[in-house]
């Protein structure tokens, strides 16, 4: 079984750029979910979507981030202006349903300068 | 707010020995308990995961047990290897809740 791909690996951009990220969870999940990992901490939910609609996005900073996952499988979170303060490990994770076993992608690691 | 601690922050053992890992929580109310391994640049690995009605999980060398009235969970890494040596993350799920809350993780060396 494949298991969550994400892509690029690694991102460097100056602050006030815009970057994008792509995931694509495991064949069959309903659930994924995007976090922000911050060397040192464990990882923040950012959005949890259920298919194709929002379930969860209150620690999502709306002013700079977006995210979307049309037709419910694949997403995209976008960051739009970047901010030094933004320099992170961004993982996906996917999950069969809500309160499921979560799978992880190797991340993506975005370094603003 | 669930809080999720974990002590110690790092952790280094001779190979072969047993060792334990602590994950503490604020809130008993929760509906799960997942612990993972994050090797160094890489994303994390689901190890056990632990339903609010089970008191553990095991497998392999892996053991998780769960006790909510104390807001406790352990992982019993029985035997440590080299291989064994990564950051080792607990998470919470609240019940009524949509968010996994994670520790801040155990970064575990096993010496040669």
């Amino acid at each position: 079984e494949a298991g969550v791909a994400q892509s690029p690996r690694y991102k460097i951009i100056e602050k006030r750029q815009s970057v994008a990220f792509w995931c694509n969870p495991i064949s069959g999940h309903a659930t994924l979910y995007w976090y922000q990992q911050i060397l040192g901490q464990g990882p923040k939910l950012l959005i949890q979507f259920q298919n194709n609609g929002v379930v969860d996005d209150s620690q999502l900073p709306k002013d700079r981030f977006s995210a979307e996952r049309l037709k419910g499988v694949d997403s995209t979170l976008k960051i739009q202006p970047a901010k030094l303060e933004d320099s992170a490990v961004y993982l996906c994770a996917s999950s069969f349903a809500q309160y499921y076993e979560q799978y992880f992608g190797p991340g993506t690691r975005l370094t603003v300068t | 707010k669930q809080e999720v601690t974990q002590i110690p922050a790092a952790l280094s053992v001779p190979e072969g020995e047993n060792l334990v890992l602590n994950c503490s929580f604020t809130d008993s109310a929760i509906y799960n308990l997942q612990w993972f391994r994050q090797d160094p640049g890489k994303g994390l690995t689901s190890l056990l995961l632990i339903q609010s009605s089970q008191r553990e999980q095991t497998s392999g060398r892996l053991n998780a047990s769960l006790d909510k009235s104390s807001g406790r969970s352990t992982l019993y890494i029985a035997a440590s290897q080299p291989g064994d040596s990564a950051t080792y993350l607990c998470a919470v799920r609240p019940v009524l809740s949509n968010q996994f809350y994670f520790g801040t993780g155990t970064s575990l060396t096993v010496i040669p």
